[in-house]
């Protein structure tokens, strides 16, 4: 089976400006993740989707980040306007369900100057 | 409230040697528990995982994993480090019985020495 795929993989840009982030997620799976991951540490969740609905955004910068998943399928994910410590790498995953392991796409290292 | 501790940010081992990953969770239910691996520049990889039933659990490329409750433990094992298994690896928490996010530790970075 096809895994996650998410673009782009490498992304640089100056601070304040905005960014985007595609994933496209196994096919059948219902739940969507997006984690932001800096360096040296353990992915930290930002939103999770159950279809098209959100689950989980606790964690999100709700003031610069914003994600949508329409559909229930693809996802984007937003960062308008970005400051330097937003310099990570963003995987996305996805699951059948909350309760099964998560499948993870290779991740976009961001750079912000 | 859940969390993961891992001992160790960085672990070294010699090829052939046996691999001790350590993980102790704190969960106020009984867990899920995983363990993941990460290689450079790739997203994580699932290497095993404890639900219920039996203790012991074996996952991929060797790798054995022993949910011991009375040590809140899920230390990860392998009898002989190959080169190949030089990675980060992350230990994780949830559990069943409703939403509950997944809480990832902060890593281990293993080392393998030819």
């Amino acid at each position: 089976e096809a895994g996650v795929a998410q673009s782009p993989r490498y992304k640089i840009i100056e601070k304040r400006q905005s960014v985007a982030f595609w994933c496209n997620p196994i096919s059948g799976h219902a739940t969507l993740y997006w984690y932001q991951q800096i360096l040296g540490q353990g992915p930290k969740l930002l939103i999770q989707f159950q279809n098209n609905g959100v689950v989980d955004d606790s964690q999100l910068p709700k003031d610069r980040f914003s994600a949508e998943r329409l559909k229930g399928v693809d996802s984007t994910l937003k960062i308008q306007p970005a400051k330097l410590e937003d310099s990570a790498v963003y995987l996305c995953a996805s699951s059948l369900d909350y309760r099964q392991p998560q499948h993870f796409g290779d991740g976009t290292r961001l750079s912000i100057l | 409230a859940q969390s993961v501790t891992q001992l160790g940010s960085h672990v070294s081992v010699s090829e052939g040697a046996l691999v001790l990953l350590r993980c102790n969770y704190s969960s106020s239910v009984p867990p899920y528990l995983f363990w993941y691996v990460q290689y450079p520049n790739q997203g994580l990889q699932l290497l095993l995982k404890y639900t219920t039933g039996a203790t012991l659990v074996k996952g991929i490329n060797g790798f054995e994993a022993e949910f011991k409750k009375s040590e809140t433990s899920f230390h990860l094992t392998k009898p002989s480090a190959h080169m190949s298994d030089a990675a980060e690896y992350f230990c994780a928490v949830s559990h069943s019985g409703g939403y509950q996010k997944v809480t990832f530790g902060t890593g281990t970075k293993l080392q393998v020495i030819p």
